[in-house]
């Protein structure tokens, strides 16, 4: 079966550092990648996406790669911010079109705390 | 625009009482509703999709039930709660096609 693994958290940086959380999938077939975040007292939503191996995603400055050959997609960004504390949920999803899309599978989430 | 409404926030409840968690959608038309779960320390598990009012798919084996009664209302329910279904219960919805879901704010179980 699908399974996504994320760096053990939590994760504490000083703003302005860099900042990685690692990804690793197992899945069969070509999945599509993502990467979800949680803000305090909110849902879920996607930071971004690479629907296919080589692909970056970008958004907000966060950056992540699929990498089929080492099958990770691990996130990345430059410089941090206060703002950018969250909780960060790696997944994906079978690229079989239609409600499969929704059928999503996640890791447990990375804590990440940034301090001024 | 779309938005989705998840009550309540928290919710603490004894081992063998019933649950209900209500989920719904604004903005939107025969969406795909799903219910999703994280219980402590693992990652967010679907528990049940549904494409269309009345029709329900489960993922896992379980000691809860779903329905969706109306397009936009998906409901979680339990007879007797376990222990085990302590968690973070999350609703999202997307398009039929859709590869980006959109979740509720969640609803945080205790059961003791």
């Amino acid at each position: 079966g699908n399974s996504v693994t994320q760096m053990e958290g939590p994760v504490t940086l000083s703003e302005e550092a860099f900042l990685t959380i690692n990804c690793t999938y197992t899945a069969t077939g070509y999945p599509s990648l993502f990467w979800y975040v949680q803000y305090p007292g909110e849902g879920l939503q996607l930071l971004l996406k690479a629907t296919k191996a080589d692909d970056k995603g970008s958004n907000k400055g966060f950056e992540a790669t699929y990498r089929k050959e080492t099958t990770s997609f691990h996130l990345e960004k430059g410089s941090v911010q206060v703002s950018d504390s969250a909780v960060y949920f790696c997944a994906l999803s079978p690229v079989a079109g239609g409600t499969s899309y929704g059928k999503l599978t996640f890791g447990q989430g990375t804590i990440l705390t940034v301090h001024p | 625009s779309q938005t989705i409404h998840q009550w309540p926030a928290t919710l603490v409840q004894p081992v063998g009482s019933p649950l209900s968690l209500e989920c719904t959608v604004e903005g939107t038309s025969n969406p795909n509703l799903y219910w999703y779960r994280q219980a402590a320390g693992r990652g967010l598990q679907l528990l049940f999709y549904s494409v269309g009012i009345g029709q329900i798919s489960s993922e896992v084996p379980q000691n809860l039930s779903a329905s969706r009664p109306q397009d936009r209302q998906f409901i979680l329910s339990s007879k007797k709660l376990l222990l085990s279904d302590s968690g973070f219960y999350l609703c999202a919805w997307t398009t039929g096609v859709g590869e980006k879901l959109f979740f509720g704010s969640g609803t945080q179980l205790s059961v003791l």
